[in-house]
């Protein structure tokens, strides 16, 4: 069955600080996904991970995808107050997918 | 575009009555999808279809039945409900996969209760 976990699924953090997000699966993937949700609002998808070893960045939030370990990363680098949400990643097997828990992200001043 | 729209946003159900959840896309979408969200759970997927007509089960179906009669539009039915399955429903729309772009564009959320 595949599962997928993340942690940690509470994270402060100063604004300027670094920090990674981790993201492991129990089974072979086809893809994953990281999307952001802020409170009482929908997803907004961040990232599409296809092949061992892809990495992708866009602005502050940089996500890379380690097939073999079964882990993806979410690095945050320079923290800023906008990026407060939670951060799902989630996992593909043919058609079904697997959503992570969530990081609740609260950047502080 | 309007994207993925959801009817009704919000719903109070009482125990053993039934509803249909509606959700719309203007993409040209050949996946959808019906996922419902609980606190500190994520997102669970119920059913999705991979094009018109067709429709298959996921993490969670028991309770719900869907269809998917025309290729924009795809609906989730609560036949009999149960307090369990108050929750925020959501709806997805995707190209389908290994086009590299098959990220899945979700719409604004169905907060049902059921008393």
């Amino acid at each position: 069955e595949l599962k997928v976990e993340q942690n940690p699924l509470f994270l402060s953090m100063q604004e300027g600080k670094n920090y990674t997000i981790y993201c492991n699966y129990s089974t072979t993937s086809d893809r994953l996904y990281w999307y952001r949700q802020d409170p009482g609002k929908s997803l907004e998808s961040l990232f599409v991970l296809l092949s061992n070893g892809a990495v992708k960045q866009e602005g502050r939030l940089m996500a890379s995808l380690d097939t073999k370990a079964r882990l993806s990363t979410l690095h945050i680098t320079a923290a800023v107050h906008d990026l407060s949400a939670t951060y799902f990643c989630a996992v593909a097997l043919n058609n079904d997918m697997r959503f992570g828990a969530g990081t609740r992200l609260t950047v502080k001043p | 575009n309007a994207g993925v729209t959801q009817t009704p946003k919000f719903r109070v159900l009482k125990t053993g009555q039934s509803m249909t959840l509606l959700c719309a896309q203007d993409m040209n979408h050949e996946y959808m999808y019906w996922y419902r969200q609980d606190p500190g759970m994520g997102l669970r997927l119920i059913h999705y279809s991979v094009g018109e007509g067709t429709t298959a089960k996921g993490e969670v179906p028991d309770g719900y039945n869907v269809s998917r009669l025309k290729k924009q539009n795809f609906l989730l039915g609560l036949e009999s409900a149960a307090p369990s399955q108050t929750s925020v429903y959501f709806c997805a729309s995707s190209r389908p996969p290994g086009a590299g772009a098959d990220t899945q564009y979700f719409g604004p959320g169905t907060r049902l209760t059921v008393l």
